[in-house]
């Protein structure tokens, strides 16, 4: 069960926006709404960002943002702050019914 | 107040035993699917099993099928992973997380599993 493609790192500047790809196949990203986003500060257990592709819990703010086309989903942070810097997974229901985790992508606020 | 503890982790040599529990409160246990997911140190994470709001229905990641057991007490409003024929790539924090429209919006604080001789 091969995990989501995510890039490894991304950074940006205080107040700017960054995106982060989470790519999959059909039989799992493209295949379902059913792609969810986690915040990981380390040694902390994840945070819920973002669920159902585009959908925020009560109290995460709306500086994050979900959507997908086709096989890959996106969470795109706008408003940069140092708190964002965290390691970010995706993760995606998958026929079986099973979930695969994204490979995780580093931010880093210049 | 949701809150989620895992019992401690531990040493445990290859092909060994061991038994996670998670005790549930602040929610209504017995009607949410629960989940448990794992993370290998310095490595990213990984869904390991589901069950039920009943416990009819378990689901594994194919690593761990036929070696791993998902189960649930929801009188004793408990979560359980019995853990059989270790091996050294089942070491890491496990998690339990309560699942809701397929995400996790609550975690436990995890517990290390080190499967070593």
């Amino acid at each position: 069960q091969s995990a989501l493609t995510q890039p490894a790192s991304v950074s940006g500047s205080p107040g700017q926006s960054i995106t982060i790809s989470c790519t999959g196949t059909s039989s799992d990203v493209g295949g379902y709404n059913y792609v969810s986003w986690y915040q990981q500060h380390p040694g902390k257990a994840p945070k819920l960002m973002i669920y159902n592709v585009s959908n925020r819990p009560s109290g995460v703010s709306n500086r994050f943002s979900g959507s997908k086309s086709g096989n890959t989903a996106s969470l795109t942070i706008s408003g940069l702050q140092a708190e964002d810097e965290a390691d970010y997974y995706c993760c995606s229901f998958r026929s079986s019914p099973t979930y695969v985790f994204g490979t995780g992508t580093k931010v880093s606020v210049l | 107040e949701v809150q989620l503890v895992e019992s401690a982790g531990g040493l445990v040599q290859p092909g060994g035993s061991l038994r996670l529990s998670c005790a549930a409160s602040g929610f209504t246990f017995s009607s949410n699917w629960m989940s448990w997911v794992r993370q290998a140190p310095g490595k990213g994470l990984e869904w390991v099993a589901n069950i039920k709001e009943d416990g009819s229905d378990k689901y594994y990641v194919d690593s761990v099928k036929g070696r791993f057991t998902i189960s649930r007490d929801n009188a004793k409003n408990s979560l359980y992973l019995q853990m059989n024929s270790l091996r050294a790539e089942d070491t890491a924090v496990y998690f339990c997380a309560t699942s809701s429209s397929h995400s996790w919006p609550y975690w436990g604080q995890g517990t290390l599993v080190t499967v070593s001789s």
